[in-house]
């Protein structure tokens, strides 16, 4: 069974880098891992997914060890408007090859960013 | 405009009276999902569908049914609903529902949410 384990919250400033860490360590072989926005009251937003090494995209980058057994969510000079909640999300199948759409996702990182 | 939509966003009902959350989704995608969220437990799958006709349990499908037999729709029903049912529920879309043999990508378009209340 796949799980994940994120920190529960973190508090960060304006303008500083936050990278937000998510373990995994029975991801399936063949599965993404992608990360998501969540603002109260508001469905989860996509924001970035990565199979291996390093992705980045318009908003954040995303780093995958070698092992696949961890990801680091990377937030640049971040504002007040990117507090929220951020979740990590793999398949619920460990190991081996999967195919299913059965997801589990982290309990989510609460990012507060201070002025 | 490509969207996940729900309806109703807001219901107040009483233990044991059937209820309907429809979701919709205008993308053409295969597969879609129903989850809820609970303060501090997080976003948990009640049932998903990989494409028409084909459903399957989530982690808390209990107390809770669906079906799928259009592909822009997958209502989530409440037979009889009672009150640890009151939670925020969404829906979700994706493009990609997995295939043996593939890399399985999660990129999901969720609705905007459907706050329930079970009295």
């Amino acid at each position: 069974l796949a799980k994940t384990t994120q920190p529960i919250s973190m508090d960060s400033y304006e303008g500083q880098e936050v990278n937000i860490t998510c373990s995994h360590n029975n991801i399936a072989t063949n599965d993404y891992i992608t990360w998501y926005q969540q603002f109260p009251s508001q469905g989860p937003r996509f924001i970035i997914q990565g199979y291996k090494t390093k992705v980045t995209n318009e908003v954040a980058s995303l780093f995958i060890p070698a092992d696949r057994k961890s990801s680091t969510l990377s937030l640049p000079r971040v504002s007040l408007s990117d507090t929220a909640v951020y979740y990590c999300l793999v398949g619920d199948i460990a190991g081996r090859s999967s195919n299913t759409g059965k997801l589990i996702f982290g309990q989510g990182t609460t990012l507060q960013v201070k002025p | 405009e490509a969207q996940v939509t729900q309806n109703p966003r807001y219901l107040i009902t009483v233990t044991g009276k059937k209820l309907t959350v429809t979701c919709s989704q205008n993308m053409n995608h295969e597969y879609m999902s129903w989850y809820r969220q609970d303060p501090g437990l997080g976003l948990r799958q009640i049932y998903y569908s990989m494409n028409v006709e084909v459903t399957d349990k989530g982690d808390v499908p209990e107390g809770y049914k669906v079906s799928r037999k259009e592909k822009r729709n997958f209502p989530l029903i409440l037979e009889s609903p009672s009150p640890n049912q009151t939670s925020l529920y969404f829906c979700a879309s994706s493009s990609h529902s997995g295939t043996s043999g593939t890399y399985h990508s999660y990129e999901q378009y969720f609705g905007p949410g459907t706050r329930l209340t079970v009295t």
